[in-house]
C-alpha cells in the first residue's frame, strides 16, 4: 500500500457527461500527478500540482481540469466525456525534494 | 527521439530463468534511476530505486546503471510467475517532478 488513495475505483458513464475523480496523497506529500493509461499504453503524464499551484502540464486535454485543495487533496475533472477518454487515471505524489512519486491503485474510466 | 526507449515485449521465459529487462535514455541530466512493477490493471509499485551509476541488489532484483552509454538494466534472479507484470524504467532529474516513464515491458514467467 502506497498511501496515495484514489476514488471511485470505478466509474461508468455516458458520452457528454462530466466525472471528477478524487486523489488523496501520501500523508505529508505536496505534489500530487495525475496520469492517464489507455488499455496496453504507457503511462501519459496530465498535471501536476505542488501545494495548491499548478506546477506542470502534459498532455492535458482542455475538456480535462484539475485542482488541488488547502488539504491538499486534489480532484480531476473530466467534461464532454468521450469513447476515447475511457481509460485508467492515476494519481501519485512525492514529498518535497523527494526524488519517487508513489502511485495509487487508480479509477478505472469507462465511457459508453 | 524519445527521451526514454523501451522495448514493450512481450518476453516470455520459463521459471526460474534470469531475466533482464532494458531501457536507454538520451537526457544526461537523469541522475536518479527507478523501476516500477505494474500488474495488470493495478497502480505502478517502486520497486528499484538507484542514484547514479553502479549496481544496486535487493533480493531476486539488481538495478544497474550505465550512464556513460546511458543504458539502464533491471535482472530478475529465480524468476517466479508472480513476477509477471509490466516493468516501467523511470529515470529522474534532481526532484520527483522531473521523472519520465518508460512505455514498459511485459514480462511473462511461464511456470
Amino acid at each position: 500500500d502506497s498511501g496515495v488513495t484514489q476514488t471511485p475505483k470505478h466509474l461508468i458513464t455516458a458520452t457528454g457527461q462530466r466525472v471528477t475523480l478524487r486523489c488523496s496523497p501520501r500523508s505529508g506529500d505536496l505534489s500530487v500527478y495525475w496520469y492517464q493509461q489507455s488499455l496496453d499504453q504507457g503511462l501519459q503524464f496530465l498535471i501536476q500540482y505542488y501545494n495548491g499551484e499548478e506546477r506542470a502540464k502534459g498532455n492535458i486535454l482542455e475538456r480535462f481540469s484539475a485542482q488541488q485543495f488547502p488539504d491538499l487533496h486534489s480532484e480531476l475533472n473530466l467534461s464532454s466525456l468521450e469513447l476515447g477518454d475511457s481509460a485508467l487515471y492515476f494519481c501519485a505524489s512525492s514529498a518535497q525534494g523527494g526524488e519517487t512519486q508513489y502511485f495509487g491503485p487508480g479509477t478505472r474510466l469507462l465511457v459508453l | 527521439q524519445k527521451e526514454v526507449e523501451q522495448d514493450p515485449g512481450p518476453l516470455s521465459v520459463p521459471e526460474g530463468a534470469i531475466v533482464s529487462l532494458n531501457c536507454t535514455y538520451s537526457n544526461s541530466a537523469f541522475q536518479y534511476f527507478m523501476w516500477y512493477r505494474q500488474y495488470s490493471r493495478k497502480g505502478p509499485e517502486l520497486l528499484m530505486y538507484t542514484y547514479s551509476s553502479g549496481n544496486k541488489e535487493d533480493g531476486r532484483f539488481t538495478a544497474q546503471v550505465d550512464k556513460s552509454s546511458k543504458y539502464i538494466s533491471l535482472f530478475i534472479r529465480d524468476s517466479q510467475p508472480s513476477d509477471s507484470a509490466t516493468y516501467l524504467c523511470a529515470p529522474g532529474e534532481s526532484s520527483a517532478s522531473k521523472i519520465i516513464f518508460g512505455s514498459g515491458t511485459r514480462l511473462s514467467i511461464r511456470p
